[in-house]
């Protein structure tokens, strides 16, 4: 069963405009939610996070919006830059009970068109 | 700051052989390190939580005679792929919980060939 899902496994977004990727999760026991990156063949670079108390966070060009009634919480990049083209994950951790390993989507794929 | 060093990057190795992959915290210090795997176009699954200076705690489903785990340091913790065989062929990552404000720090991973 999982607990973390990205329902979308791809976006397409012209350069310039806003990309939002969306993330749904079902343990109402995540405390803490984060949003990483990655390329081919690296490891996942840390984007943006938010914890369970908050709603939003942002940083620069990137948001996290959380809704915790909905379970849901999403990434907004804008504007959305080529560079931006890559994988990204969704991952949430249990409340803290000493270190707990995060738990990821599948990825969703963003393509920044030029 | 917190960096994770993971070596190799890929490697390619025959089968019934072993491979050793390394990961070692730079600036920190890691009592605990998580190994996941990753199939193409799929997640990272968790493998299982390395713990320094005891066992590790495998998922359900990981063969703990196959995927050796050692925290033998607070900086550093290995995998070693028994016996590899085709089907292993896949790209490992390691993870280390930095107590910093961004959270988990990634090795960049090794994709290992079994031929």
């Amino acid at each position: 069963d999982q607990q973390v899902k990205q329902n979308s496994p791809s976006l397409s977004v012209q350069e310039g405009r806003i990309s939002i990727l969306n993330c749904d999760y079902t343990n109402s026991m995540f405390d803490y939610f984060l949003w990483y990156k990655k390329y081919p063949a690296e490891g996942p670079t840390f984007l943006i996070s938010i914890s369970s108390i908050k709603d939003k966070n942002e940083d620069g060009r990137f948001t996290v919006f959380l809704n915790k009634s909905a379970k849901h919480l999403s990434l907004h990049i804008v504007p959305s830059q080529p560079g931006d083209s890559a994988v990204y994950f969704c991952a949430a951790r249990l409340r803290n009970s000493g270190n707990t390993p995060l738990v990821f989507g599948k990825g969703t794929r963003l393509s920044v068109i030029a | 700051g917190a960096v994770v060093s993971q070596h190799p990057s890929w490697v390619i190795c025959k089968s019934g052989t072993s491979v050793k992959i390394e990961c070692r915290s730079l600036d920190f210090q890691a009592t605990t390190m998580f190994w996941y795997r990753q199939f193409p176009k799929q997640s990272l699954m968790l493998m299982a939580t390395s713990n320094e200076g005891s066992k590790a705690t495998y998922e359900q489903g990981v063969e703990k005679d196959k995927f050796l785990i050692n925290h033998a340091s607070l900086t550093l913790s290995t995998l070693t792929v028994t016996s590899a065989h085709p089907e292993d062929s896949s790209f490992y990552i390691c993870s280390a919980d930095t107590d910093r404000s961004y959270g988990y720090t990634f090795g960049s991973g090794t994709r290992l060939t079994v031929v």
